[in-house]
């Protein structure tokens, strides 16, 4: 079993439509949360990073961590076709590992 | 100010040739990780370096793959003797200096590397 599962998607909406991006891990020493987006043939670009239970917003995009649950989210407001990319959630034990354990992405479109 | 710079992007080989991949960190980062990323899969780590040291190894295959990262100059990723399974797209990413703030690692471009 893989200590990180994400949604496979793909996914396809609509534009304006909110996307709900999903995660679950079975590591409970993962305390720190990312984001990451990716395009095609590109280097992972970072979202969001979070090591709290809770939301955090930053424009359109919220990230949403529930430790108990074992489960992030990653939420797009008013989505637009630039967002179509694939998305990775990522994690980590602490600060000073380093190492970040990958999802394997969901590939979402987003049609105007 | 310029980001994860990786060379080359594009990489062929055939089969026993040695692939070398470079990474410069973003100005001011020190440490230094690298990724791979198979077709439809999320990325796994390989290693986790600093200038002349290596962190962690633990997702480093333990035959033909090495890596370094020396006080000058860029980090290697090197493969001796590529076989067809090494093609993938490998990433370099970089992090701050700054206690703290270690997890928040920028991803360079990466470099394709086909095995023929």
């Amino acid at each position: 079993q893989k200590e990180v599962e994400q949604d496979p998607g793909p996914l396809s909406v609509p534009e304006g439509a909110i996307v709900s991006l999903n995660c679950t891990y079975s590591n409970s020493a993962f305390q720190y949360f990312m984001w990451y987006r990716q395009y095609s043939r590109k280097g992972p670009e970072l979202l969001m990073y979070t090591y709290s239970s809770g939301n955090k917003e930053d424009g359109r995009f919220t990230a949403q961590v529930d430790k108990s649950s074992k489960y992030i989210s990653l939420f797009i407001r008013d989505s637009q076709p630039s967002d179509s990319a694939t998305y990775l959630c990522a994690m980590s034990e602490n600060r000073n590992a380093g190492k970040s354990t990958f999802g394997d992405g969901t590939t979402l479109t987003v049609k105007p | 100010n310029a980001g994860v710079m990786q060379n080359p992007r594009h990489l062929v080989r055939r089969r026993g040739q040695e692939a070398r991949l470079r990474c410069s960190p973003m100005k001011g980062h020190s440490h230094v990780y690298w990724y791979r990323q198979l077709p439809e899969e999320g990325l796994k780590f390989m290693v986790y370096l600093q200038k002349e040291n290596i962190i962690d190894e633990s997702g480093m295959p333990k035959e033909r793959f090495s890596a370094e990262f020396p006080k000058e100059g860029p980090s290697i990723l090197r493969i001796q003797q590529v076989v067809r399974g090494d093609s993938a797209a490998y990433f370099c990413a970089s992090s701050p200096s700054v206690a703290g703030s270690r997890d928040e690692q920028y991803f360079g471009p990466g470099t394709r590397l086909t095995v023929t």
